[in-house]
C-alpha cells in the first residue's frame, strides 16, 4: 500500500469531452506530485503542489490542464477538450522523506481518449 | 534543464545471470540519483537512491548502484537476477534548481526462469 489513492482507475472518453481525476493520499502530505506516463516512457512532471499551493507547473501542462488541491488534502486533475494524445496513464505521487525525489506513487489514472 | 538516458530499452536474462542497468544523466551542478521500479501490474516504487557519500549505494532485493560523477552515471547492477526482477526500472533524477523528479525512458527486464 503506497498511501496513494487515485480515482478512476480507468476512464474511456470520446475527443472533446472533459475528465477530472482525483487523488487522495492517506494521511495529509505536505507534497504532493501528479506525472504523466505514455507507453513505453517514463513518467513525465505535471505540477507540484506544497499543502495548497501549487509551487511548479511543468511546461506540458496547457491551458487545457488544471490541478487543484483545495485544502492541502486531496488532489484533482482536470483536462477539458480532450485529444487523442491526452490519452495516457496519469501518475499522483506523495512526498516521503524529506527530498523531493522520494515518492509514493498511486497506482495511476488510465486515460483513453477515442 | 535534466535529462536521464537508458540506453537499454529491452534486457533478457537468464536466472542467475548478472546485471547491469546503464543510466547516464546531463546536469552541472549537484543531482540526487534514483532508480524505481514498475512490477507487472503494480506501481511504481523506490529502489536505491544517492544523495551523497558513498557512491555505491545497496538497495532492496540485492540491487546497488553506483554513482560515476565523472561519467554523469548511475548504473544498477545485480550479481544474480531472479524471475521475479522481471520489470520496468527507471533512472531517475532531481536537482536543487526544482521539484521535479526526472525520469528516463525505462529498461524492460524479462527473466526468464
Amino acid at each position: 500500500d503506497t498511501g496513494v489513492s487515485q480515482d478512476p482507475r480507468h476512464k474511456i472518453t470520446k475527443r472533446g469531452q472533459n475528465v477530472t481525476f482525483r487523488c487522495d493520499p492517506i494521511s495529509e502530505h505536505n507534497r504532493l506530485y501528479w506525472y504523466r506516463q505514455t507507453l513505453g516512457q517514463g513518467p513525465e512532471f505535471l505540477t507540484y503542489f506544497q499543502n495548497e499551493a501549487q509551487l511548479e507547473k511543468s511546461r506540458l501542462l496547457s491551458d487545457r490542464f488544471s490541478a487543484e488541491r483545495p485544502k492541502g488534502s486531496f488532489s484533482t486533475l482536470e483536462i477539458q477538450r480532450t485529444e487523442q494524445g491526452d490519452s495516457a496513464m496519469y501518475l499522483c505521487a506523495r512526498g516521503q522523506g524529506t527530498n523531493t525525489g522520494e515518492l509514493f506513487f498511486g497506482e495511476g489514472s488510465r486515460l483513453t481518449v477515442l | 534543464a535534466q535529462s536521464v538516458s537508458q540506453h537499454n530499452h529491452h534486457v533478457i536474462l537468464s536466472e542467475a545471470a548478472s546485471l547491469e542497468l546503464g543510466c547516464n544523466y546531463s546536469y552541472g551542478g549537484t543531482v540526487n540519483l534514483f532508480w524505481y521500479v514498475q512490477y507487472p501490474g503494480q506501481h511504481l516504487q523506490l529502489l536505491l537512491k544517492y544523495f551523497s557519500g558513498d557512491p555505491l549505494v545497496k538497495g532492496i532485493k540485492g540491487f546497488e548502484a553506483e554513482f560515476i560523477k565523472s561519467k554523469f552515471s548511475f548504473n544498477l547492477r545485480k550479481p544474480s537476477v531472479q524471475w521475479s526482477d522481471t520489470a520496468e526500472y527507471y533512472c531517475a533524477v532531481t536537482t536543487n534548481a526544482g521539484n521535479m523528479l526526472t525520469f528516463g525512458g525505462g529498461t524492460r527486464l524479462m527473466v526468464k526462469p
